[in-house]
């Protein structure tokens, strides 16, 4: 298994282009995410997705979009960058297992390698 | 919706020594504490977890203890090695982990000093 994959690694944009960042898993995971880390903000969710067809906005969702029309991927677009979206984003996914007795659900997030996006 | 604190934000320890990274946090529903391990230049890698049933769990040199009452839990590493050097994030989850995601705290650097 290839695990999380994400495209591409860099990219640089002006002001007010827009773009769209690729994540793939081949877990078959139900679950994906994405987040973006700042220098001493840690990570914060963007956008997730409980499964194929199926998204919901995290803490941060201003200025991004996404959609699921695959369980294998998940995309995100920048409509019209700003520099403040300046950043490291990254893509999880992850399964869920319910555990002996269905008490709760255990889920584990996989990360991919991060896309680096310079906005100027 | 969930806060999580870590601290120190940075940590220098002799190889050989202890490291212990500390985290609070405040919707007393959460119920999943992942610890991830992130190196330079690569995403977030899984070291440990644990859930809210539990108190403690120990995987080799990497030890994770809870504490509900306090809504804080710990990361220890024992016999800290050169390889250990890296930034090291705690997160907590009301949904038991990853169906609406993670919050994070902000990361302790770690440095291991020769």
């Amino acid at each position: 298994n290839a695990g999380v994959t994400q495209t591409p690694k860099f990219q640089v944009l002006k002001t007010g282009q827009s773009m769209t960042l690729q994540c793939a898993q081949d877990m078959n995971h139900e679950y994906m995410s994405w987040y973006r880390q700042d220098p001493g903000m840690g990570l914060r969710l963007i956008h997730y997705s409980v499964g194929a067809g199926i998204t919901d906005q995290g803490e941060v969702p201003n200025g991004y979009n996404v959609s699921r029309s695959t369980t294998e991927d998940f995309p995100l677009r920048l409509l019209s960058a700003a520099p403040s979206q300046t950043s490291v984003y990254f893509c999880a996914s992850s399964y869920s297992l319910t555990a002996s007795g269905g008490a709760f659900n255990q889920e584990t997030q996989y990360f991919g390698p991060g896309t680096r996006l310079l906005v100027l | 919706g969930e806060n999580v604190e870590q601290h120190p934000s940075t940590l220098s320890v002799q190889e050989g020594d202890s490291a212990v990274i500390k985290c609070t946090y405040s919707d007393s529903a959460s119920n999943y504490f992942p610890w991830y391990k992130q190196e330079l230049g690569k995403g977030p890698q899984l070291i440990i977890d644990i859930r809210s049933n539990v108190g403690e769990k120990k995987d080799q040199r990497i030890a994770v203890t809870l504490n509900k009452t306090a809504k804080h839990f710990s990361l220890h590493i024992t016999e800290t090695q050169p390889e250990d050097s890296a930034v090291y994030f705690c997160a907590a989850s009301t949904s038991g982990g990853g169906a609406d995601g993670l919050t994070f705290g902000k990361g302790t650097h770690l440095i291991i000093q020769p």
